[in-house]
């Protein structure tokens, strides 16, 4: 296990339908979070979870945004009834308990799946 | 809230140049402080991180020291490269519920280096 991986790369969909992501962290990283990023700006705070536990959400993330975590291991962000505003590359990150990583906040980032809303 | 705001790009550079690129952060308590880079088509990765004021932080020739009496995370390197050419990320990290971390990030600078 060499790094965060997410899935798809890339999506293309056009608007209304429903779009899922998929990131399986680095195996012994128990913290997990959701970004956003929009072209020419910076990561965006979504969601984070402590193993299987959704512990915060961002005001951005609306009601048609679901994350879960089912099994405190690889983690799922559906956006329902997709909309052209939606489109920009969701990232995902993992980090280490605190006692390992010394509480700095350092993440760990995927490579990010693009959504493009048609 | 918590905020980081980042010299405005994109700068363009010849190679050997000295480079600078500003950050300065609001924060009510003492972040750590982040320089993250996003090379063409890659993930963001970790460039280099400091942790209390004072303290610098450095990696691959990029150097930044956390000054708290003036709110910065400048960004340095004494000879750029053509490799250097990427999107660099200011971020400080904020807490969240049961001591967790969760980073805010800046707008970004494009950095292109000429040959």
């Amino acid at each position: 296990d060499t790094g965060v991986s997410q899935d798809p790369r890339h999506k293309i969909t056009k608007r209304g339908q429903n779009v899922t992501f998929r990131c399986d962290p680095i195996s012994e990283h128990n913290r997990l979070y959701w970004y956003r990023q929009t072209l020419g700006q910076g990561p965006e705070f979504l969601t984070y979870f402590q193993n299987e536990a959704q512990l915060e959400k961002s005001r951005l993330l609306s009601d048609r945004f679901s994350a879960e975590r089912p099994k405190g291991s690889f983690s799922t962000l559906e956006i329902q009834r997709t909309e052209q505003g939606d489109s920009a590359m969701y990232l995902c990150a993992s980090t280490h308990p605190p006692a390992k990583q010394g509480n700095t906040g350092e993440l760990f980032f995927g490579e990010g799946s693009r959504l493009t809303v048609l | 809230g918590d905020s980081v705001t980042q010299m405005e790009g994109p700068v363009t550079l010849s190679e050997e140049a000295f480079l600078t690129i500003n950050c300065t952060y609001t924060a009510t308590g003492y972040p750590s402080l982040f320089w993250y880079v996003q090379y063409p088509g890659e993930g963001l990765q970790l460039l280099l991180k400091a942790t209390k004021a004072d303290d610098k932080g450095s990696n691959k020739g990029f150097e930044a020291t956390y000054r708290k009496e003036t709110t910065s995370f400048h960004l340095e390197k004494g000879s750029v490269q053509v490799s250097d050419s990427a999107v660099y990320f200011c971020a400080l990290s904020d807490v969240l519920i049961q001591g967790a971390q969760k980073l805010v990030f800046g707008q970004g600078t494009r950095l292109t280096i000429n040959p």
